[in-house]
């Protein structure tokens, strides 16, 4: 157990829904960091927030948009679902504000059909 | 555009032999480059790193180079074990520091099977 939880482990849902994946960082982490891994793609950074702010974004897609709450767990929403947003999303954190040093999560397995 | 690239999805080696994993990059602003290694089922876990200021760091059987000039860095397994069969991802970052709060550039990830 990396100590970053995330939920669910597996989702499948229908094209044009809206799904949340939650994560709840290691405890003392203040920054949370989101990633998609696409079928043989590596990991594409996606959007971080520290201490509830947004403070980095990626190639996030407008339908797609996160927070991170006073008690620092955060969400990814992710709406009107397409087939190619089908992947691994992973979830880490890392202590203090600009680190590299991340814990991940087990990530969640979003399937669209 | 990919920026950070294993160009080896797959790599088999036996076990006691060394595992040679290679990450070329395209981003000369890249200053800090890691490795992570990732097990099925499992979220990515932090391996080795390098600064740009140096052309080599080694951590027990790890070592990871790096080359400027060819902008490209290896990772050397010595010896391989067949616990160390994982997928391997080098990841970098422009800033070790500073403004980039902790973005990383990720490879597509090599997939290492060592066989006892």
């Amino acid at each position: 157990d990396s100590g970053v939880t995330q939920t669910p482990k597996h989702l499948i849902t229908a094209t044009g829904q809206r799904v949340t994946l939650r994560c709840s960082p290691r405890s003392g982490d203040l920054s949370v960091y989101w990633y998609q891994q696409s079928l043989d793609q590596g990991l594409q950074f996606l959007i971080q927030y520290y201490n509830g702010e947004e403070r980095a974004k990626g190639n996030i897609l407008e339908r797609f948009s996160a927070q991170q709450f006073p008690d620092l767990h955060s969400e990814l929403n992710l709406s009107s679902l397409e087939l190619g947003d089908s992947a691994l999303y992973f979830c880490a954190s890392s202590a203090g504000g600009p680190s590299f040093f991340y814990t991940f999560g087990s990530g969640t397995r979003l399937t669209v059909v | 555009d990919q920026q950070v690239k294993q160009n080896s999805p797959s790599l088999s080696v036996q076990e006691g032999r060394i595992s040679i994993l290679n990450c070329d990059y395209t981003n000369s602003m890249f200053d800090y480059f890691l490795w992570y290694k990732k097990y099925p089922a499992e979220g990515p876990t932090f391996l080795i790193s390098i600064s740009s200021i140096k052309d080599k760091n080694e951590d027990g059987r790890f070592t990871v180079f790096l080359n400027k000039s060819a902008k490209h860095l290896s990772l050397h397994i010595v010896p391989s074990q067949p616990g160390d069969s994982a997928v391997y991802f080098c990841a970098a970052s422009g800033n070790a520091g500073g403004t980039s709060y902790g973005k990383l550039t990720f490879g597509q990830g090599t997939i290492l099977t060592v066989h006892p």
